[in-house]
Order: C-alpha cells, then sequence, then structure tokens
C-alpha cells in the first residue's frame, strides 16, 4: 500500500509570507500530481510533474518531484489570500501495466490572513 | 463547460434507503474514476474504467456499492441500503488514457446520511 504524508497539516500565514508544503513516501512514484480543493468542491489540477529533478514553476507557485521520485514539495511565494484552500498531493504508481488510480495524500489547510 | 460534471450535488437520505449518483466525464476521456473524500481526508480510490470495462475495484467497495458504465461514457455509482458511515463526498475524475496520466475532477457528491 502507497502511503502519501503530506506536511504540515494547517499552515495560517500572512499576506506576503512565503511557506513550502512537503509530500512523502517510501514508494516511487511514475507521476505526481498537485491539486487544489476549496469547500464543497473537486480537486483541482495545478500540476503534474513526471521526470525525478523537475522544476515546474506556476506564477508564484514552484514545484518540485524528488531526485528518487518519491517526494515533492510546492513552494508559495509572497501568498496572498486567494491562495488559502486545501492542497493534496496525489501519486501514480503503475503495477501490471493497468494500475492508474491516485494515491492522495491528507492535504494541507492554508490559511492566508490579509 | 465541457469539464467533468456530477449529478445530483447534494443528497440527504435516510438509513436503509438507496442512492444513485451520475457522472459526465469529458467527451474524450476513455477512463473514469471515482474517489470518496471523507472530512479532514484526501480522496480514496474506489473504483475504475477503462471505457465500459470496470478494471478495479477497491476493498473499500463493499457489496452495497454498485458502479456502472455501460456505453463507455457516463457512469453511476449505486449505494443500497445506505449506512450513516457513507456519509461523505463522492468524486468522479476522468483521464485521456497517455503515458502521463492526469485526471480531471468534477464538482462532487455530498451525500448525508441520517
Amino acid at each position: 500500500t502507497q502511503l502519501l504524508e503530506q506536511s504540515p497539516q494547517f499552515l495560517s500565514i500572512q499576506e506576503g509570507e512565503n511557506l513550502t508544503v512537503y509530500c512523502n513516501s517510501s514508494s516511487v512514484f511514475s507521476s505526481l500530481q498537485w491539486y487544489r480543493q476549496e469547500p464543497g468542491e473537486g480537486p483541482v489540477l495545478l500540476v503534474t510533474v513526471v521526470t525525478g529533478g523537475e522544476v515546474k514553476k506556476l506564477k508564484r507557485l514552484t514545484f518540485q518531484f524528488g531526485d528518487a521520485r518519491k517526494d515533492s514539495s510546492l513552494h508559495i511565494t509572497a501568498a496572498q489570500p486567494g491562495d488559502t484552500g486545501l492542497y493534496l498531493c496525489a501519486g501514480e504508481a503503475r503495477s501490471g501495466g493497468s494500475n492508474y488510480k491516485l494515491t492522495f495524500g491528507k492535504g494541507t489547510l492554508l490559511t492566508v490572513n490579509p | 463547460d465541457t469539464g467533468v460534471s456530477q449529478n445530483p450535488r447534494h443528497k440527504i437520505t435516510k438509513r436503509g434507503q438507496n442512492v444513485t449518483f451520475r457522472c459526465d466525464p469529458i467527451s474524450e476521456h476513455n477512463r473514469l474514476y471515482w474517489y470518496r473524500q471523507t472530512l479532514g481526508q484526501g480522496p480514496e480510490f474506489l473504483t475504475y474504467f477503462q471505457n465500459e470495462a470496470q478494471l478495479e475495484k477497491s476493498r473499500l467497495l463493499s457489496d452495497r456499492f454498485s458502479a456502472e458504465r455501460p456505453k463507455g461514457s457516463f457512469s453511476t455509482l449505486e449505494i443500497q441500503r445506505t449506512e450513516q458511515g457513507d456519509s461523505a463526498m463522492y468524486l468522479c475524475a476522468s483521464s485521456f488514457g497517455t503515458a502521463q496520466e492526469t485526471q480531471y475532477f468534477g464538482p462532487g457528491t455530498r451525500l448525508l446520511v441520517l
């Protein structure tokens, strides 16, 4: 069973601060996805990382996939109140060539205070 | 809007009743997934279809749960004899089915069993 540990579980910061969210596992993933979810809504995809060591930037968000494809981080620069939400990492581990399900972490609930 | 849609968005039912949820995936996507999310947790995989074939079912999916995708397009998830523990957000996702597996989620159906 693949497990994804996210930390921190809760994060409350002031507007303009930087933050990093971590996603760790003992399993290797063929890809890892980051989602943002608002209350009562489904997760919205932010990015997919596939290659070990890969870094992707999305405006003020920087995503990194670990060299061994077991961990990932999300860094937000100069956080804004609009960044508030639940950030979920999800790994895809293929076994037997037909398993495409995602394993999710519990999420990091981010609150950015104005 | 050509994203994943789910109906109904909310469902309140009494214990012992049957409920059915519908998911319409993105039209060209051949893979469809169902997940369940409870408060404070990330989504958990329930089952997945490639076209009309149900290829995997989680152990979370008891005998009271059944899912279908009769024509390889929309899918239904039925829960028979609902229990209070079935209360959760039921999420549907779809993907195109390429080497880089990216799943796009619908808004979810929130079920409350009284």
